[in-house]
C-alpha cells in the first residue's frame, strides 16, 4: 500500500529537549515536504526537498532542521523545541514539485512542548 | 502578497442537498489550484486540481469544483451531500514564485447532518 508513515503520532515534550519526528515514503517520491497546521492559519510549509542531498527553506523554517540522505526518509528536527512550536506536523511526498501534482501525506504528528 | 481565503470556517447542509464550499485567491499569473480533504485524525487527501483547460473540474467522492477566473474563485461542490463528507477542507494554490509550495486556506469545517 502506497503511503507516507511518520512517527511518532504524539508527543509530549519538555521546552529544550531536542527531538526527531521520523518521515518515511514507499512510493520513490522525490519531492517531500514538512508543513505544519495551526488552527485558523491552514498549513504552512516548513522544509521541502527536491531530492536525496537537496532542501530549502520553505515559509516558517525558525527552529526546525531537515536532512534527506535518503529518498524514502525526510526526517524533522527541533534542537531545542519552544512552546511556539506546538502544533500539528505532516509530512508530504509527490512525484513532482507540490505546487502541480497531488501529494500524499502521512497521518500527522501533534506535538506539544511544555 | 499570494494569498488563499476561505471564508467560511464551518458549512452545515443537510444529507441530500447540494453543498458548496467557497475558495477564493489572490495569486500573480495563472493559478494553479487544489482542493484537499481532512478526515478525523488522519493527513490531508488530495480532492482535484486546475491546471489548465475544462473550468469545471470532477474530482474524488463525486466533488467537482468550478475556476472562475473573472471572480478569483475556486469553490468546491457536490451535487448530494453525505454525512460523510463531514471533514475539513483545505483550499491551496501554487505558490507562483516557487513550484515546491502550497500556499493553503484556513480551512473550511464541513459539517452534513443525517
Amino acid at each position: 500500500e502506497a503511503q507516507v508513515t511518520q512517527n511518532p503520532r504524539y508527543l509530549i515534550t519538555v521546552t529544550g529537549k531536542k527531538l526527531t519526528v521520523t518521515c518515511s515514503q514507499n512510493m520513490n517520491h522525490e519531492y517531500m515536504s514538512w508543513y505544519r497546521q495551526d488552527p485558523g492559519l491552514g498549513l504552512r510549509q516548513i522544509y521541502y526537498s527536491m531530492n536525496v542531498e537537496v532542501t530549502d527553506k520553505g515559509d516558517v523554517p525558525e527552529g526546525y532542521k531537515v536532512s534527506r540522505k535518503e529518498k524514502r526518509n525526510f526526517p524533522l528536527i527541533l534542537e531545542s523545541p519552544s512552546p511556539n512550536q506546538t502544533s500539528l506536523y505532516f509530512c508530504a511526498s509527490s512525484d513532482a514539485p507540490q505546487g502541480f501534482t497531488e501529494a500524499f501525506f502521512g497521518q500527522g504528528t501533534r506535538l506539544t512542548v511544555v | 502578497a499570494q494569498s488563499v481565503a476561505q471564508p467560511e470556517d464551518q458549512v452545515n447542509v443537510a444529507e441530500g442537498n447540494p453543498l458548496t464550499v467557497k475558495c477564493t485567491y489572490s495569486v500573480s499569473g495563472n493559478p494553479y489550484l487544489f482542493w484537499y480533504v481532512q478526515y478525523p485524525n488522519r493527513g490531508l487527501q488530495f480532492l482535484l486540481k486546475y491546471i489548465t483547460g475544462d473550468n469545471l473540474v470532477k474530482g474524488s467522492y463525486g466533488f467537482e469544483a468550478e475556476f472562475n477566473k473573472s471572480q478569483t474563485s475556486f469553490h468546491l461542490k457536490k451535487p448530494s451531500a453525505l454525512v460523510s463528507d463531514s471533514a475539513l477542507y483545505f483550499c491551496a494554490v501554487r505558490d507562483p514564485d516557487s513550484s515546491y509550495k502550497l500556499i493553503f486556506g484556513s480551512g473550511t469545517r464541513l459539517l452534513v447532518r443525517p
